[in-house]
């Protein structure tokens, strides 16, 4: 099993959708789940952190924590084509003191 | 604003070449990480430096070395580039602390092995 998994897609929504992003992890232990979005040829840019279960928002985003079913989720409401991008999940490991990251889930937002 | 910087954002170089890649942070974090970054792959962890102490993944090439000369600097030096490492190269750099242990990477550079 991968520490962290991601289903690759690409998933196409139409502009205006709710974009939902889902992501999976094996370490119990896990603190700290992050997401990035990463450009095609650009760096990944953090855009959400959570380390409490239940919901955090940030303007269009909300990051979803649920540590009994180890799963955490980021919902784009009010898609926009500039959303388009490869989104990385990624938790910080407290037994190696590293970053994992899933494969990422590539998004398309179409006009 | 506070930030990390990489130079240069390209950088072509010759099979067995030595290449130097640098990295900057303006953020006086402690913790400062080298990634390789493969097409539609995730980032793959070379080393860190938890301030002056170094970290190397056990499946890090010894082909690839790393040095923190101060908090501000950190370079990646690949010894002797081959065809399979051109990729993105990602710096990245933390701050621990707390709950959240978040990164902020820097631009990035793409490495082309002629």
């Amino acid at each position: 099993q991968k520490e962290v998994e991601q289903n690759s897609g690409p998933l196409s929504v139409p502009e205006g959708a709710i974009a939902s992003l889902n992501c999976t992890y094996s370490d119990r232990g896990s603190q700290s789940f992050f997401w990035y979005r990463q450009y095609s040829g650009k760096s990944p840019e953090l855009i959400m952190f959570i380390y409490s279960n239940g919901d955090k928002e940030d303007g269009r985003f909300t990051a979803q924590l649920n540590k009994a079913s180890q799963y955490v989720s980021l919902l784009i409401r009010d898609s926009q084509p500039s959303d388009s991008a490869t989104y990385l999940c990624a938790f910080f490991s407290g037994n190696t003191g590293k970053l994992i990251f899933g494969q990422g889930t590539t998004l398309q937002v179409k006009p | 604003d506070a930030m990390v910087i990489q130079n240069p954002r390209y950088q072509v170089t010759q099979f067995g070449k030595p290449v130097t890649l640098s990295c900057s942070q303006t953020l006086n974090h402690n913790v400062m990480y080298w990634y390789q970054q493969k097409s539609s792959q995730a980032p793959k962890l070379l080393f860190h430096y938890y301030d002056k102490d170094f970290n190397n993944e056990a499946d890090t090439p010894d082909n690839f070395q790393s040095r923190r000369p101060n908090t501000s600097f950190c370079f990646l030096d690949i010894r002797s580039p081959g065809l399979g490492d051109a990729a993105m190269y990602l710096c990245a750099t933390s701050n621990p602390g707390g709950n959240v242990n978040e990164q902020y990477f820097g631009p990035g550079t793409r490495l082309t092995v002629t």
